[in-house]
């Protein structure tokens, strides 16, 4: 059972567009929210996290928005770079499984030049 | 280098076949992940270990051993009883489970059935 609901499965954006990629939760419990990206045959690293004490975070081009009432999360990639094409996945964790993720089914980007 | 080390890049296994992935880290860090990738699927956790001599199993466990005897190593085994093993295996490790805090992936392990 999925616990985590990633959407869209595929993203195409032009260079300098905004990248906009969703996920919604279930479980209240999750108190820690990161996005990782990863490359073709590589591990995945982490790109940004929140917690649900705030409901926005920017690092860079990147921002979390985090609406805690509806417990969806999305990532906003400002400014898309073909080098941003790779596969994004959200996750969610809590404390009740040693802060073990639980994933999204990832998000494949394609920025074109 | 600090890092997390994962081998071998690629494994074969046969039919009845046991077959076990290293996951080696110098990070100094006490919990570690073991997680498992199809296409299309995410990642999904199959063990995990927040301190020495101790896991837990996690959604997938099933034809899966783990053993963690050392702070930096958490091997992963993949027994005859897993009947579809075909994956991208990866370890991850964080400073703890106290609070929550950077997973760290190695590149993983690729295993491959004959």
């Amino acid at each position: 059972q999925q616990q985590v609901k990633q959407s869209p499965q595929s993203l195409i954006v032009q260079k300098g567009g905004i990248s906009i990629i969703n996920c919604a939760y279930e479980n209240t419990a999750f108190d820690y929210f990161p996005w990782y990206q990863q490359f073709p045959g590589k591990g995945p690293a982490l790109l940004i996290a929140i917690r649900p004490d705030v409901s926005e975070k920017k690092e860079g081009r990147f921002t979390i928005s985090f609406n805690k009432s509806a417990k969806q999360f999305s990532l906003h990639i400002m400014d898309s770079q073909p080098g941003d094409s790779a596969t994004y996945f959200c996750a969610a964790s809590n404390s009740n499984s040693g802060y073990a993720l639980n994933f999204g089914k990832g998000t494949s980007l394609l920025v074109t030049p | 280098d600090g890092g997390i080390t994962q081998s071998p890049k690629y494994l074969f296994r046969k039919e009845g076949q046991n077959v076990t992935l290293s996951c080696e880290q110098n990070l100094n860090h006490d919990a570690m992940y073991w997680y498992r990738q199809d296409p299309g699927q995410g990642l999904r956790l199959i063990y995990y270990s927040q301190i020495v001599n101790d896991f837990q199993k996690g959604d997938i466990a099933e034809g899966y051993s783990v053993s963690r005897e050392k702070k930096e190593s958490f091997p992963l085994t993949v027994t005859s009883a897993q009947k579809n093993p075909t994956a991208f295996y990866l370890c991850a490790s964080s400073m703890g489970a106290v609070g929550p805090g950077t997973q760290y992936f190695g590149p993983g392990t690729r295993l491959l059935v004959l």
